[in-house]
């Protein structure tokens, strides 16, 4: 398994400017992933960040929106730019410490206030 | 598009009953499935995975059912605790991709009255 940690766990943000989610696993971790869980929704996955490598992105999300970093095989950040109130939402990580498709474990998630 | 669909918002059961959380699909390219559980404000937490060569596994309480003539996977908790009250997802994946990325269910809520 892997330990995940996620800073911040909150903020609430202006429209118009920008927040940094910093994400930490315990262990290497081959992939890393970013979700969005808006109210009352499912998880809806944004892109996977592999290091070395340009993030990939889910239909519906565009890197000059959400870019992302994975400079190391323990970390990576996720930037939600040029904040609106329908950015409004839970932000979670994860990662998957064996290979691709194998389970993935999830941070406990940043809660983003838009105002 | 909902390729996973969890069609139960809701479920609620008596402590000591057995919970049974529902989920269907409709990509038959997914060949691992995975069941999280989410507390509020915490992330979700894995509890238990199958594979598509395989119909059962279980581990302690938590069994999960494969179906895949009917693209249907099941989750039953036995007995039910006050504390596995939570929001359940269950998950697909294909574990052949490049990403394994997942794709949830909308969640059913389990209440476990005392």
């Amino acid at each position: 398994s892997a330990v995940i940690s996620q800073k911040p766990s909150r903020d609430i943000c202006q429209r118009g400017t920008s927040l940094t989610i910093q994400c930490q696993v315990d262990s290497q971790v081959t992939m890393m992933f970013w979700y969005r869980q808006q109210p009352g929704q499912s998880l809806t996955l944004i892109a996977t960040a592999n290091q070395g490598s340009e993030a990939t992105y889910e239909s519906g999300f565009v890197i000059d929106k959400f870019p992302i970093s994975r400079p190391n095989l323990t970390f990576s950040t996720l930037t939600v730019s040029n904040l609106s109130p329908e950015d409004s939402s839970i932000y979670l990580c994860s990662g998957t410490p064996g290979g691709a498709g194998e389970t993935q474990y999830f941070g406990p998630g940043t809660r983003l206030l838009v105002l | 598009d909902q390729q996973v669909k969890q069609n139960s918002p809701s479920l609620s059961v008596q402590e000591g009953r057995i919970s049974i959380l529902n989920c269907d699909y409709t990509n038959s390219m997914f060949d691992y499935f995975l069941w999280y559980k989410k507390y509020p404000a915490e992330g979700p937490t894995f509890l238990i995975s199958i594979s598509s060569i395989k119909d059962k596994n279980e581990d302690g309480r938590f069994t999960v059912f494969l179906n895949k003539s009917a693209k249907h996977l099941s989750l039953h908790i036995v007995p039910s605790q006050p504390g596995d009250s939570a929001v359940y997802f269950c998950a697909a994946s294909i574990k052949g991709t490049s990403y394994g990325k997942l794709t949830f269910g909308q969640g059913t809520i389990l209440t476990v009255h005392p």
